[in-house]
């Protein structure tokens, strides 16, 4: 049984610029879940997808958006990146109605 | 909006000391987690209490849910090196809101040896 993984690890980008960040989930999980953590602080909610559909969104404007695919992975996206979204970037794995999700080693956006 | 407010900040003690880590909110959560959290890595869920009340024990942790579902503790008797991490509460509210967790900020543990 494979964990969950994301890609990239790291990340240096420049304000304006759009990211794409990507999760692959656990065997047997059909819902992901995507936080931001700042430095020194627990992470932040950003949305839940499931059936590839989107359920459940945080504080986030519209500039971040998510894919969900047939397999279950997904993908992040930010647009219009700001030096405020340097951040861990956490996705997090789980079936459906479950308490119990499985957190990626996440993605360390820097944003400059 | 759910909040939940974790406290200490932070958390340096010798080998062997106790501690307690809280976590407090005025909404009530259906279910609170604890996860601990290594450099680099993502968090690593230690447990989950669902029940006003509940007290859960794992190995040296004591985990325990308040009575109306607002707070939660963490008490680690005799503390070792290993135990050293950042610790994070984290509530669901009802409904079906599984997944969609509200993090507290976190305590960083560091135990000397």
């Amino acid at each position: 049984e494979t964990g969950v993984t994301q890609s990239p690890t790291h990340l240096i980008k420049t304000r304006g610029q759009q990211v794409t960040l990507r999760c692959s989930s656990q065997s047997g999980h059909n819902t992901v879940s995507w936080y931001q953590q700042a430095l020194g602080q627990g992470p932040q909610f950003i949305f839940q997808y499931y059936r590839e559909e989107e359920n459940g969104r945080g504080n986030f404007p519209p500039r971040f958006s998510g894919l969900q695919f047939p397999n279950y992975s997904s993908e992040l996206n930010v647009n219009a990146l700001e030096l405020d979204d340097s951040a861990l970037y956490l996705c997090a794995s789980s079936q459906r109605r479950a308490d119990t999700q499985y957190f990626g080693p996440g993605t360390r956006l820097t944003v400059l | 909006t759910q909040l939940l407010e974790q406290s200490p900040q932070f958390l340096s003690i010798q080998e062997g000391e106790n501690l307690t880590v809280y976590c407090n909110s005025s909404s009530v959560f259906s279910s609170l987690q604890w996860y601990r959290q290594e450099p680099g890595e993502g968090p690593v869920l230690l447990v989950t209490v669902v029940t006003g009340g509940e007290v859960k024990k794992l190995k040296r942790l004591t985990f325990q849910f308040g009575d109306a579902r607002k707070d939660s503790s963490l008490h680690i008797t005799a503390a070792q090196p290993g135990d050293t991490g950042l610790y994070l509460c984290a509530g669901r509210a009802g409904g079906t809101s599984y997944g969609k967790l509200t993090f507290g900020q976190g305590t960083i543990l560091t135990v000397h040896p």
